[in-house]
Order: C-alpha cells, then sequence, then structure tokens
C-alpha cells in the first residue's frame, strides 16, 4: 500500500531556474516528512526534512512546504545546479513509528 | 560517507540459494534498519533493531530474516531466493530507537539468476 506518492517520475529543468518536487501522502497520522537525494550506486542522503506542527522549512537552497489540508508537500530547490541532478526520495513518519515510508523517487536531471 | 558500510556491493547467486547481507552502523547508532528497493520502486521497510532488538517489522518475507549482533552490526539472510528477490538492499542507522533521519549505506545489489 504506498501511503506516499511521487507522481512524478522525472523532471528537467535548466541551471540557475527552480525546480519543484511534489509529494502526497494519504495517512494522516503522518508526522514527519523527510527528503532524500540519491546518486547512481549510493545510498540515499538525508537532505531536509519537517514537523507536521510547521509549514516550512528552508535550509540554504532548499525549501519544504508542507500542506497538511491537502496532504501534499513540495521540495523546492533555487537555483538548480548541475551537481543536483540525482533521485529525490519523499519519505514519511508515522508517530511513534520505527520506519519510513518511501515514495518512488523523482529523477531531476538539471540541463546547463 | 554515511559512516554506514555494507558488504559485499553486489552479489550474484542463483534460485534457491541463500546469502547473507551485512551492515556496519555509524559509530554510537544503536539502531539497524533494512529496506528492499525493486526496479523502479521506493524503498519497501523490511526490519528494525534496536541494541540488539528486533523492534519493527515490515513487509519481509518470512525467508529472510536478520539480526543485530552485540558488536551493532547486522546481518541479513535471504534464503530460498526467487528472481524477484533481485533487488538493491540498504541499511540504514540511527542514533536512537525512532530515529528519523536515517542514515544509509551504499547497498547491496542482489543479482539472482
Amino acid at each position: 500500500d504506498q501511503q506516499v506518492k511521487q507522481n512524478s517520475p522525472s523532471l528537467s529543468v535548466q541551471e540557475g531556474r527552480i525546480s519543484i518536487l511534489n509529494c502526497d501522502y494519504t495517512n494522516s497520522m503522518f508526522d514527519y516528512f523527510l527528503w532524500y537525494k540519491k546518486y547512481p550506486a549510493e545510498g540515499p542522503t538525508f537532505l531536509i526534512s519537517i514537523s507536521s506542527i510547521k509549514d516550512k522549512n528552508e535550509d540554504g537552497r532548499f525549501t519544504v512546504f508542507l500542506n497538511k489540508s491537502a496532504k501534499h508537500l513540495s521540495l523546492h530547490i533555487v537555483p538548480s545546479q548541475p551537481g543536483d541532478s540525482a533521485v529525490y526520495f519523499c519519505a514519511a513518519r508515522l508517530t511513534n513509528d520505527y520506519k519510513l515510508s518511501f515514495g518512488a523517487g523523482t529523477t531531476v536531471t538539471v540541463r546547463a | 560517507d554515511s559512516g554506514v558500510t555494507q558488504t559485499p556491493k553486489h552479489l550474484i547467486t542463483a534460485t534457491g540459494q541463500r546469502v547473507t547481507l551485512r551492515c556496519s552502523p555509524r559509530s554510537g547508532d544503536l539502531s539497524v534498519y533494512w529496506y528492499q528497493q525493486s526496479l523502479d520502486q521506493g524503498l519497501q521497510f523490511l526490519i528494525q533493531y534496536y541494541n540488539g532488538e528486533e523492534r519493527a517489522k515490515g513487509n519481509i518475507l518470512e525467508r529472510f530474516s536478520a539480526q543485530q549482533f552485540p558488536d551493532l552490526h547486522s546481518e541479513l539472510n535471504l534464503s530460498s531466493l526467487e528472481l524477484g528477490d533481485s533487488a538493491l538492499y540498504f541499511c540504514a542507522s540511527s542514533a536512537g530507537l525512532a530515529g528519523a533521519e536515517q542514515y544509509f549505506g551504499p547497498g547491496t545489489r542482489l543479482t539472482v539468476t
């Protein structure tokens, strides 16, 4: 059962522009959301997170927005750089649970 | 480098065989998680150990088992392998019991022929 969904398998963006990645979830009991970045032949790397009590968290070029009423979160990367080309996974955690539920990932390609 | 190590990087074996994947967590981390990533799919949680004890189970097949040793390294045992078990297997670790920010190893790519 896919409780976390990333409906766009890929995204292509020009260098310097904004990348917007979207993620939808179905379980209103999720209390913590994370974005991971994955390069080929490497494991996922933690990027940024947000608690369900917030609606925005910013870290340098990365900002995550959470819309609880819509059960939707997004990751904004501004400006996009060639090194941002990777697969991005959205993940969510249930209150007092130990595991993360992951989306299928979005492959971002930043064009020079 | 996340500090989590996994061996081997690649494993090719035949159907019906048994394999063991190994994971060493980051120094000081007590929780170890195992995930499976099949082709074009997200990571599926398999099982979690915390300080040697099993704490959470996901969609882990009965043919699969895991354990965490006193030195905190963990092993995932896969037996009676089937073609559909071919996947990337990731290990992650976190400091606490319910660590949301998990640190992943590079994965083991298992190919069952």
